[in-house]
Protein backbone atom coordinates (compact mmCIF):
# COMPACT_ATOMS: atom_id res chain seq x y z
CA UNK A 1 0.00 0.00 0.00
CA UNK A 2 1.48 3.69 -0.69
CA UNK A 3 1.60 5.62 2.79
CA UNK A 4 3.13 9.12 3.14
CA UNK A 5 3.76 10.95 6.05
CA UNK A 6 4.59 13.65 7.44
CA UNK A 7 4.86 14.24 11.19
CA UNK A 8 4.69 17.67 11.32
CA UNK A 9 1.22 19.82 11.18
CA UNK A 10 2.72 22.86 11.66
CA UNK A 11 6.25 24.73 11.39
CA UNK A 12 7.72 27.85 12.28
CA UNK A 13 10.89 29.41 11.70
CA UNK A 14 12.39 32.86 11.53
CA UNK A 15 13.25 34.82 8.44
CA UNK A 16 17.00 33.38 7.29
CA UNK A 17 16.46 30.43 9.64
CA UNK A 18 17.42 26.85 7.75
CA UNK A 19 13.87 25.01 7.29
CA UNK A 20 13.29 21.02 6.91
CA UNK A 21 10.19 19.77 5.82
CA UNK A 22 10.25 15.66 6.92
CA UNK A 23 8.17 13.58 4.60
CA UNK A 24 8.46 9.87 4.76
CA UNK A 25 6.82 7.10 2.35
CA UNK A 26 5.70 3.67 2.09
CA UNK A 27 6.15 1.26 -0.65
CA UNK A 28 6.71 -1.35 -1.96
CA UNK A 29 7.91 -1.03 -5.36
CA UNK A 30 9.91 2.40 -7.03
CA UNK A 31 7.97 5.11 -6.36
CA UNK A 32 7.94 9.00 -7.66
CA UNK A 33 8.46 11.43 -4.35
CA UNK A 34 7.10 14.98 -5.23
CA UNK A 35 6.56 17.85 -3.28
CA UNK A 36 3.47 20.06 -4.00
CA UNK A 37 2.68 23.74 -2.50
CA UNK A 38 -0.10 25.96 -1.92
CA UNK A 39 -0.30 29.31 -1.39
CA UNK A 40 -2.91 30.65 0.06
CA UNK A 41 -6.24 30.66 -1.32
CA UNK A 42 -4.16 29.11 -4.79
CA UNK A 43 -4.46 25.97 -5.97
CA UNK A 44 -1.81 23.37 -5.57
CA UNK A 45 1.04 23.34 -7.77
CA UNK A 46 3.96 21.27 -8.03
CA UNK A 47 7.29 22.22 -6.55
CA UNK A 48 9.46 19.78 -7.21
CA UNK A 49 10.03 15.77 -8.15
CA UNK A 50 12.83 13.69 -6.68
CA UNK A 51 13.95 12.74 -10.50
CA UNK A 52 14.57 16.25 -11.50
CA UNK A 53 17.05 16.74 -8.40
CA UNK A 54 16.34 20.09 -9.42
CA UNK A 55 16.18 23.64 -6.88
CA UNK A 56 13.56 25.48 -6.94
CA UNK A 57 12.88 28.76 -4.97
CA UNK A 58 16.20 27.69 -3.03
CA UNK A 59 14.22 24.19 -2.47
CA UNK A 60 16.00 20.87 -2.52
CA UNK A 61 14.79 17.32 -1.38
CA UNK A 62 16.57 14.40 -1.38
CA UNK A 63 15.45 10.87 -1.90
CA UNK A 64 16.64 8.73 0.99
CA UNK A 65 15.64 5.25 0.22
CA UNK A 66 17.51 3.48 3.32
CA UNK A 67 15.15 5.59 5.14
CA UNK A 68 12.66 5.79 3.32
CA UNK A 69 12.78 9.67 3.24
CA UNK A 70 12.33 12.85 1.01
CA UNK A 71 12.57 15.57 3.58
CA UNK A 72 12.60 19.70 1.79
CA UNK A 73 15.24 22.07 2.59
CA UNK A 74 15.44 25.36 2.70
CA UNK A 75 19.14 26.97 4.20
CA UNK A 76 17.59 30.46 4.49
CA UNK A 77 13.74 30.27 4.63
CA UNK A 78 11.93 34.20 3.16
CA UNK A 79 8.59 34.86 4.16
CA UNK A 80 6.81 34.35 0.87
CA UNK A 81 7.70 30.36 1.97
CA UNK A 82 4.78 30.49 4.23
CA UNK A 83 2.25 27.91 2.81
CA UNK A 84 0.87 24.26 3.03
CA UNK A 85 3.14 21.94 1.79
CA UNK A 86 2.04 18.58 0.45
CA UNK A 87 4.49 15.12 0.02
CA UNK A 88 3.06 13.04 -2.26
CA UNK A 89 4.08 9.72 -4.23
CA UNK A 90 3.15 7.80 -6.75
CA UNK A 91 3.76 4.23 -8.98
CA UNK A 92 7.14 5.04 -11.02
CA UNK A 93 5.58 5.97 -14.40
CA UNK A 94 2.41 7.11 -13.48
CA UNK A 95 0.80 3.09 -12.88
CA UNK A 96 -0.55 4.17 -9.35
CA UNK A 97 -2.61 6.46 -8.22
CA UNK A 98 -1.25 9.99 -6.54
CA UNK A 99 -1.36 9.56 -2.61
CA UNK A 100 -0.44 13.13 -0.45
CA UNK A 101 0.89 13.32 2.99
CA UNK A 102 -1.46 15.15 5.92
CA UNK A 103 0.55 18.79 4.95
CA UNK A 104 2.73 20.84 7.01
CA UNK A 105 1.55 24.38 7.15
CA UNK A 106 5.05 26.37 6.87
CA UNK A 107 5.10 29.76 8.66
CA UNK A 108 7.69 32.01 8.35
CA UNK A 109 7.88 34.79 11.20
CA UNK A 110 10.00 38.22 10.25
CA UNK B 1 -5.12 25.92 -22.98
CA UNK B 2 -7.07 26.31 -19.82
CA UNK B 3 -5.82 23.53 -17.94
CA UNK B 4 -7.98 22.28 -15.50
CA UNK B 5 -11.16 23.78 -14.48
CA UNK B 6 -13.81 22.76 -11.46
CA UNK B 7 -17.50 24.07 -11.84
CA UNK B 8 -18.67 25.71 -9.60
CA UNK B 9 -15.88 27.39 -7.44
CA UNK B 10 -18.83 27.74 -4.39
CA UNK B 11 -21.58 25.72 -3.42
CA UNK B 12 -23.44 25.86 -0.35
CA UNK B 13 -26.30 22.91 0.13
CA UNK B 14 -29.00 21.59 2.08
CA UNK B 15 -28.96 18.22 3.84
CA UNK B 16 -30.55 15.86 1.27
CA UNK B 17 -30.07 17.56 -1.51
CA UNK B 18 -27.56 16.19 -4.85
CA UNK B 19 -25.42 17.95 -6.79
CA UNK B 20 -23.15 17.07 -9.10
CA UNK B 21 -18.72 18.66 -9.65
CA UNK B 22 -17.27 19.07 -12.83
CA UNK B 23 -14.14 19.10 -13.51
CA UNK B 24 -12.81 19.33 -16.87
CA UNK B 25 -9.36 19.38 -18.48
CA UNK B 26 -7.84 19.95 -22.16
CA UNK B 27 -4.73 18.66 -21.65
CA UNK B 28 -5.53 15.26 -22.93
CA UNK B 29 -4.66 13.42 -19.34
CA UNK B 30 -5.55 9.83 -18.57
CA UNK B 31 -5.48 10.05 -15.16
CA UNK B 32 -8.23 11.99 -12.90
CA UNK B 33 -8.64 12.43 -9.47
CA UNK B 34 -10.86 14.02 -6.68
CA UNK B 35 -9.78 15.20 -3.48
CA UNK B 36 -11.09 16.57 -0.49
CA UNK B 37 -8.86 19.03 1.50
CA UNK B 38 -9.46 19.55 5.40
CA UNK B 39 -7.95 20.89 8.11
CA UNK B 40 -5.73 18.35 9.64
CA UNK B 41 -6.65 16.25 7.16
CA UNK B 42 -4.63 17.01 4.29
CA UNK B 43 -6.06 15.73 0.91
CA UNK B 44 -7.83 12.73 0.67
CA UNK B 45 -8.53 10.96 -2.16
CA UNK B 46 -11.88 10.37 -3.20
CA UNK B 47 -12.05 8.32 -6.27
CA UNK B 48 -10.19 8.44 -9.20
CA UNK B 49 -10.34 7.09 -13.02
CA UNK B 50 -6.88 5.82 -15.04
CA UNK B 51 -9.00 6.43 -18.38
CA UNK B 52 -12.39 7.00 -20.20
CA UNK B 53 -15.31 4.85 -18.84
CA UNK B 54 -13.09 3.28 -15.61
CA UNK B 55 -13.26 4.62 -12.00
CA UNK B 56 -11.85 3.61 -8.70
CA UNK B 57 -12.18 4.27 -5.29
CA UNK B 58 -9.81 5.92 -3.13
CA UNK B 59 -9.04 6.56 0.65
CA UNK B 60 -12.86 7.94 1.46
CA UNK B 61 -15.09 7.26 -1.31
CA UNK B 62 -18.64 6.52 0.93
CA UNK B 63 -20.95 9.18 0.04
CA UNK B 64 -19.82 10.07 -3.54
CA UNK B 65 -20.03 8.77 -7.17
CA UNK B 66 -18.24 9.47 -10.05
CA UNK B 67 -18.59 9.07 -13.90
CA UNK B 68 -15.77 9.62 -16.89
CA UNK B 69 -18.02 9.22 -19.55
CA UNK B 70 -15.62 11.17 -21.75
CA UNK B 71 -11.99 11.29 -21.48
CA UNK B 72 -12.08 15.47 -20.69
CA UNK B 73 -14.43 15.12 -17.86
CA UNK B 74 -14.70 13.74 -14.43
CA UNK B 75 -17.96 14.18 -11.89
CA UNK B 76 -18.06 13.76 -8.71
CA UNK B 77 -21.81 13.27 -7.51
CA UNK B 78 -23.24 13.86 -3.93
CA UNK B 79 -26.28 12.26 -3.66
CA UNK B 80 -27.68 13.18 -0.47
CA UNK B 81 -25.61 15.53 1.18
CA UNK B 82 -24.25 15.55 4.75
CA UNK B 83 -22.62 18.13 7.20
CA UNK B 84 -19.59 15.81 7.14
CA UNK B 85 -19.07 16.24 3.34
CA UNK B 86 -18.57 20.36 3.80
CA UNK B 87 -14.81 20.55 2.40
CA UNK B 88 -13.02 21.97 -0.15
CA UNK B 89 -12.98 19.78 -3.01
CA UNK B 90 -10.20 19.76 -5.50
CA UNK B 91 -9.72 17.84 -8.77
CA UNK B 92 -6.54 16.93 -10.59
CA UNK B 93 -5.19 15.11 -13.57
CA UNK B 94 -1.46 14.07 -14.38
CA UNK B 95 0.56 13.77 -17.32
CA UNK B 96 3.08 11.24 -16.72
CA UNK B 97 3.72 12.02 -12.81
CA UNK B 98 2.98 15.48 -12.67
CA UNK B 99 -0.34 16.51 -11.30
CA UNK B 100 -2.18 19.84 -11.95
CA UNK B 101 -4.97 20.81 -9.87
CA UNK B 102 -8.49 22.57 -10.41
CA UNK B 103 -8.62 25.70 -8.44
CA UNK B 104 -11.19 23.93 -5.53
CA UNK B 105 -14.80 23.80 -4.79
CA UNK B 106 -15.70 25.11 -1.40
CA UNK B 107 -18.87 23.35 -0.48
CA UNK B 108 -20.82 23.94 2.53
CA UNK B 109 -23.64 21.84 3.48
CA UNK B 110 -25.74 22.89 6.23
Amino acid sequence: AQRVTQPEKLLSVFKGAPVELKCNYSYSGSPELFWYVQYSRQRLQLLLRHISRESIKGFTADLNKGETSFHLKKPFAQEEDSAMYYCALIGKGGSEKLVFGKGTKLTVNP
Amino acid sequence: NAGVTQTPKFRVLKTGQSMTLLCAQDMNHEYMYWYRQDPGMGLRLIHYSVGEGTTAKGEVPDGYNVSRLKKQNFLLGLESAAPSQTSVYFCASTRGTEAFFGQGTRLTVV
